[in-house]
């Protein structure tokens, strides 16, 4: 696609459910980054991963997040056991090199709710 | 560590100049800016590798002093379409991940 693309773009669930999140890259970029951002905040980084590869995961917040990009383009972000304090923006980026300094593409996130 | 950004918050005219401020507490390698619009994803401006680089996009230009451990971004001649919020991210070291200022926000009145 043109850009990078998050679904779903709203997400209210119930405390104690699970959610996936997914991501949907540039074609081709090698990079892809999961980022959390509260209401004024700015980006706070989760999760990154170079191809297939998961290189650091040091900023999920604690076991009930995890993600995965098994074949190095689509990436989901999932979430079990919600908890209210769980509820923001999650946002994805890719970036076409594994390299630091490089141009970092966002998507339109997904607003997680939970209730 | 998060970088730390000011000011806050600034209020402009169309047609001022503004600078917002990036600095860090520890060795900047690299300074990265965005810019995110209300309701939009962060976009892109520019990157700034070596000390003493400066770079500009559109009237948007910015300067990093290495020594100094910060880096400034001015809007020379703001135009409506500059308001939002800017942010500045710096790599953690050894690193490939950003972390990003609290953001300084940007109102252009006309």
């Amino acid at each position: 696609g043109a850009g990078v693309s998050q679904s779903p773009r709203y997400k209210v669930t119930k405390r104690g459910q699970d959610v996936a999140l997914r991501c949907d890259p540039i074609s081709g970029h090698v990079s892809l980054y999961w980022y959390r951002q509260a209401l004024g905040q700015g980006p706070e980084f989760l999760t990154y991963f170079n191809y297939e590869a998961q290189q650091d995961k040091s900023g999920l917040p604690n076991d009930r997040f995890s993600a995965e990009r098994p074949e190095g383009s689509i990436s989901t972000l999932t979430i079990q056991r919600t908890e209210q304090r769980d509820s923001a923006m999650y946002r994805c980026a890719s970036s076409p090199t594994g390299q630091m300094n490089t141009e970092a593409f966002f998507g339109q996130g997904t607003r997680l709710t939970v209730v | 560590q998060q970088p730390v950004q000011s000011p806050q918050a600034v209020i402009l005219r169309e047609g001022e100049d503004a600078v917002i401020n990036c600095s860090s507490s520890k060795a900047l390698y690299s300074v990265h800016w965005y810019r995110q619009k209300h309701g939009e994803a962060p976009v892109f401006l520019m990157i700034l590798l070596k000390g003493g680089e400066q770079k500009g996009h559109e009237k948007i230009s910015a300067s990093f002093n290495e020594k100094k451990q910060q880096s400034s971004l001015y809007l020379t001649a703001s135009q409506l379409s500059y308001s939002g919020t800017y942010f500045c991210g710096t790599p953690d070291q050894g690193a490939q991940k950003l972390v990003f200022g609290q953001g300084t926000r940007l109102t252009i009145n006309p």
